[in-house]
């Protein structure tokens, strides 16, 4: 079985350009769930996924979009990119709908200069 | 809206002594509540959470509703507890069921 992992780990970026961040869901899980979380905060949910339609979204603007694939995958874009954007972008997944428990890849650590 | 907070950005204790980590929470619907651990260079993962009403690691956490609080608790510190901890609420409606967490509290056990 294997668990969440992102892609890529780490990236900087210019202000204004757009970003894409990738996210494999754990075998078996239909349910993808993003975060964003800023230096010394707790994370904050983005939207989240399930079977390749968004199902929730937090307070974030719309240039925040995501997609989720065939086999459960996601991508997170961020588009005009701005430097408050810089953080570490978590992805997690799960089984079904409602909170079944998540489970969390290693993170995307995003810049933005 | 939901909130969720912690208050002690850092909590030291000396193995063996007891710890409570504190969380309150705001929410106007029925509260599910979690805590979740991240060791060093590890990732986010659930500890517990108030459903299940288990003890893992020692740890255990009571919902009180009338204070709105989810510490968590364990008697004897043990040096591998030292990690980042983050209470977090879920919450559904208005379209959303994701997870709001608190800015963390840094425990350290000292030897």
């Amino acid at each position: 079985e294997t668990g969440v992992t992102q892609s890529p780990t780490h990236l900087i970026k210019t202000r204004g350009q757009q970003v894409t961040l990738r996210c494999s869901s754990q075998s078996g899980h239909n349910t993808v769930s993003w975060y964003q979380q800023a230096l010394g905060q707790g994370p904050q949910f983005i939207f989240q996924y399930y079977r390749e339609e968004e199902n929730g979204r937090g307070n974030f603007p719309p240039r925040f979009s995501g997609l989720q694939f065939p086999n459960y995958s996601s991508e997170l874009n961020v588009n005009a990119l701005e430097l408050d954007d810089s953080a570490l972008y978590l992805c997690a997944s799960s089984l079904g709908q409602g909170f079944a428990e998540a489970f969390f890849g290693q993170g995307t650590r995003l810049t933005v200069v | 809206a939901q909130r969720v907070t912690q208050p002690e950005k850092l909590l030291s204790v000396f193995k063996g002594a007891p710890v409570e980590l504190k969380c309150n929470y705001s929410y106007s619907g029925s509260p599910e509540l979690f805590w979740y651990v991240q060791y060093s260079r590890q990732r986010l993962q659930l500890l517990l959470r108030h459903i299940s009403r288990e003890s893992i690691k020692g740890f255990t956490a009571d919902l009180n509703k009338g204070e709105t609080s989810f510490h968590l608790k364990k008697p004897f510190a043990q040096e591998e507890d030292s990690a980042m901890y983050y209470c977090a609420l879920r919450y559904s409606g208005g379209g959303a069921d994701g997870l709001t967490f608190g800015k963390g509290t840094h425990l350290i056990i000292q030897p």
